[in-house]
């Protein structure tokens, strides 16, 4: 069971590459997340889609678009990347819709991005 | 908004201590309360949770109890453990429409002597 699987581990990009972070849980999870983690400001979410086929803002979107390709999988793409986007990002997922996730999130183990 | 507010870190204790990490928080309505743990070069994983007022939330020797007069869920453990180093989030899910999600506070650094 490997329940939320994040690719890559770490990523180098230049200023105004563009590259796409890979989530997939196997738990059959409705609802799937993206956070990034920067010293000092703890985890803060991006984007969220509480079910497949929607998706919305979360506290820092901009620079960010996401994809729910469906229910297993739910990507994160930066268009053209900026040091401030230096981060390590965080997927998550939690099984119910519109409830409350009384087990709380599921996280994978994180993606390490740099950008220089 | 909604928000929570960790006791700044780090925190440096000898094994066998006695451990609290304060954590308040900011919510309309009746959020969920919980605690994360982030061991090194991992993802967070769910430590414990209260989902109302007085409710007691533990696991792995670890207490944190659901305090709706105080605003707080701050955690404890008797008895602190070399393998107890990590960050500690604490984390509340409240409705933002018709979804939930957790807000976060910034984490609190454990380190753990033997």
């Amino acid at each position: 069971n490997a329940g939320v699987t994040q690719t890559p581990k770490f990523q180098v990009l230049k200023t105004g590459q563009s590259m796409t972070l890979q989530c997939a849980q196997d738990m059959n999870h409705n609802s799937m997340y993206w956070y990034r983690q920067d010293p000092g400001m703890g985890l803060r979410l991006i984007y969220y889609s509480a079910s497949e086929g929607t998706t919305d803002k979360g506290e820092v979107p901009n620079g960010y678009n996401v994809s729910r390709l469906n229910k297993r999988e739910f990507s994160l793409r930066l268009e053209s990347a900026a040091p401030s986007q230096t981060s390590v990002y965080f997927c998550a997922s939690s099984a119910l819709r519109g409830i409350r996730a009384n087990y709380g999130y599921t996280f994978g183990s994180g993606t390490r991005l740099t950008v220089v | 908004g909604d928000s929570v507010t960790q006791m700044e870190g780090p925190v440096t204790l000898s094994e066998e201590a006695f451990l609290t990490i304060n954590c308040t928080y900011t919510a309309t309505g009746y959020p969920s309360l919980f605690w994360y743990v982030q061991y090194p070069g991992e993802g967070l994983q769910l430590l414990l949770k209260a989902t109302k007022a007085d409710d007691k939330g533990s696991n792995k020797g670890f207490e944190a109890t659901y305090r709706k007069e105080t605003t707080s869920f701050h955690l404890e453990k008797g008895s602190v453990q070399v393998s107890d180093s990590a960050v500690y989030f604490c984390a509340l899910e409240n409705s933002g429409g018709s979804n939930y999600k957790l807000t976060f506070g910034k984490g609190t650094l454990l380190t753990v002597n033997p």
